[in-house]
């Protein structure tokens, strides 16, 4: 049974660099990993998404280990607009019936 | 604004009753998704099409639930005989793929469905 699996919640300072792992065992082959920040009364919004070793771009870093088996989103230098909840998708065995968001990463940024 | 949209926004009913929602994807998409989320949990895949064609639902979509989307534009949600347990937000999304199996999806803000 396919299942993408994240930390309920996360807290962090300012400036500081924060990691927010999923995990998502059964990930095929040829499975993209893709994650969304989501604020209170508003629909996700894209941040990042990835294939295999890392990908970059102006807001974050996606980390994947060559197993792919997990994937770490890094978000450099937090501020308190980042205060989110993170969702870790992945699209399993090609199907887009077989798209599984996770249950989100609550992030807290604090002063 | 040439984001997604949908329409209502909030949408207050008693049980039993009919509800339709809207969503209008970003005109160039061929993809429209739609999705449920509960409080605390992270979008639930419903269905989708590509351009008019409703090509997966999701094996939790019972018979109370069709989507249609006429002439690959844009997407109604109708939920027949509501029942408490529908109350949910319910979020659309769309994006452009072509021989891509997955691209980056735009999502609306959401209609959120009270049944009391």
């Amino acid at each position: 049974l396919a299942k993408t699996t994240q930390p309920i919640s996360m807290d962090s300072y300012e400036g500081q660099e924060v990691n927010i792992t999923c995990s998502h065992n059964n990930i095929a082959t040829n499975d993209y990993i893709t994650w969304y920040q989501q604020f209170p009364s508003q629909g996700p919004r894209f941040i990042i998404q990835g294939y295999k070793t890392k990908v970059t771009n102006e807001v974050a870093s996606l980390f994947i280990p060559a197993d792919r088996k997990s994937s770490t989103l890094s978000l450099p230098r937090v501020s308190l607009s980042d205060t989110a909840v993170y969702y870790c998708l992945v699209l399993y065995g090609g199907s887009q019936g077989n798209l599984i968001f996770g249950k989100g990463t609550k992030l807290s940024v604090k002063p | 604004d040439t984001g997604v949209s949908q329409d209502p926004r909030h949408k207050i009913t008693k049980r039993g009753q009919n509800v339709t929602f809207r969503c209008d994807p970003i005109s160039e998409h061929n993809r429209l998704y739609w999705y449920r989320q509960t409080l605390g949990q992270g979008p639930e895949f419903l269905t989708y099409f590509q351009n008019e064609a409703q090509l997966e639902k999701s094996r939790l979509l019972s018979d109370r639930f069709s989507a249609e989307r006429p002439k690959g534009s844009f997407s109604t949600l109708e939920i027949q005989r509501t029942e408490q347990g529908d109350s949910a937000m319910y979020l659309c999304a769309s994006s452009f793929s072509s021989n891509l199996r997955f691209s980056e999806q735009y999502f609306g803000p959401g209609t959120r469905l009270t049944v009391t």
